[in-house]
């Protein structure tokens, strides 16, 4: 059991470019989450995955957003052209399906900054 | 929607010392989870304790306990013989119980201090 990693660690970008952020969960882990965290707040819900399949999508979550886990193995989190708003901790978190004690474990993020 | 509120932005506390830590939160559902989870200056977050909504019994972690009303919809933190290792971040989340592991509902955060 190696963790959730996640890359890259940090992302500085100009406005308007296009940035992707990958997640690799723990390893038998069916589902897989995206969050949000900006300064001063709680993570917030951002989309999540079972195996390859998307089966939520925040109201956060715009069209410049799309996020992908093909093979349902690692997952993808594209934004395209970004915006100074979208500056962020972007959070990856794995557990098992079910089981009321299957935990979230959560990655070390990504920190976008957008100029 | 569910929603999390943790009204104490940030708590200081003195070593060897205990510290409480509120949480409340609002939903229609009757059976969901609770946590507390831990997010220290620049590494992730991990998870300190968890509750179901149908046990009646507060769970406990070593140092750390909870303090679960289910008609008040509070679910406070407890921090006993409080270290230095404890000055994190601290949120409070929400997870409904139906369909699986669903995502979480976190709160805005209290910043924990340890004084030494």
């Amino acid at each position: 059991d190696t963790g959730v990693s996640q890359n890259p660690r940090h992302k500085i970008t100009k406005r308007g470019q296009n940035v992707t952020f990958r997640c690799d969960p723990i390893s038998e882990h069916n589902r897989l989450y995206w969050y949000r965290q900006t300064l001063g707040q709680g993570p917030e819900f951002l989309t999540y995955f079972q195996n390859e399949a998307q089966l939520e999508k925040s109201r956060l979550l715009s069209d410049r957003f799309s996020a992908e886990r093909p093979k349902g193995s690692f997952s993808t989190l594209e934004i395209q052209r970004t915006e100074q708003g979208d500056s962020a901790m972007y959070l990856c978190a794995s557990s098992r399906l079910a089981g009321a004690r299957n935990e979230q474990f959560f990655g070390p993020g990504t920190r976008l900054t957008v100029l | 929607a569910q929603t999390v509120t943790q009204s104490q932005p940030e708590m200081s506390v003195q070593e060897a010392e205990t510290v409480t830590l509120s949480c409340t939160y609002d939903t229609s559902e009757s059976d969901y989870y609770l946590f507390w989870y831990k997010q220290p200056p620049s590494r992730q977050m991990i998870l300190v304790i968890r509750q179901e909504a149908y046990k009646q019994q507060n769970a406990t972690e070593n140092r750390f306990s909870v303090n679960f009303q289910k008609a008040a919809k509070s679910f406070s933190l407890k921090i006993s013989d409080s270290q230095l290792g404890d000055a994190a971040m601290y949120f409070c989340a929400y997870r409904s119980a139906n369909s699986g592991n669903t995502p979480l509902v976190f709160g805005k955060g209290t910043r924990l201090s340890v004084i030494a």
